[in-house]
């Protein structure tokens, strides 16, 4: 069965500090890992997209890796803002299937 | 460019009415998505258009939902009757096309609450 588990669950960091959020993936056959940022009361949000030969891909303060071996993959934020303040959810996708969504990490950054 | 939309942003109905939500997708995009999250619980997918057909509706969780996508253009999705158990948010998503690289842009939602 296809799965995505996250953790931690929640987090809470103080502003200027980096942060790394996990995802275990069980999708299979991959086709691709994405990581969306999803802010309260609005959709989810894009932040990268990799493929099975892409272990890493920025945006911005935001860096993705991916371990095809080990089926994880990582959010690392470097020097937190206020405004990361969001849930962050891994989606999986096998091949001719469906997005499968993780629970999602929920992020706090305080002043 | 518009966003994808959605409406109403909140609906509280009692268990056994209809309720009808409406998407209209970023103009141009044939592939138009459903997705539901259940408080607690991980965003699901209900279904999959490409313009007006229903490529993938193996999500729908029976047949109190019906889903429709007339023109090709925006997409309705209606429960009927609704039941407590379908309270919960209601997304769309569309994309361009459905390659691995094709990202998909999310609606805000509609927050279903069944009384």
């Amino acid at each position: 069965k296809n799965q995505v588990e996250q953790s931690p669950q929640s987090l809470i960091i103080l502003e200027g500090k980096n942060c790394t959020l996990q995802c275990n993936y069980t999708v299979s056959p991959f086709s691709n890992l994405r990581w969306y940022k999803q802010d309260t009361g609005r959709g989810p949000v894009s932040l990268t997209i990799m493929t099975f030969s892409e272990n890493t891909k920025s945006n911005g303060r935001y860096t993705a890796t991916l371990d095809a071996d080990t089926k994880q993959s990582s959010l690392h934020i470097t020097a937190s803002q206020l405004s990361d303040s969001a849930s962050y959810i891994c989606v999986g996708r096998a091949y001719g299937q469906n997005f499968v969504f993780g629970p999602g990490t929920r992020l706090s950054v305080l002043p | 460019e518009a966003g994808v939309t959605q409406f109403p942003s909140h609906s509280v109905i009692e268990k056994g009415q209809t309720v009808t939500l409406r998407c209209d997708p970023i103009s141009g995009h044939d592939n138009l998505y459903w997705y539901r999250r259940v408080m607690g619980k991980e965003i699901k997918f209900l279904l999959h258009f490409v313009k007006e057909s229903k490529q993938d509706e193996s999500g729908m969780p029976n047949n109190r939902f019906l889903a429709e996508r007339t023109g090709g253009t925006y997409s309705t999705l209606k429960v009927q009757p609704a039941e407590l158990e379908d309270s919960g948010v209601y997304f769309c998503a569309s994309s361009a096309g459905t390659s691995r690289y094709n990202e998909q842009f999310f609606g805000p939602g509609t927050r279903l609450t069944v009384l």
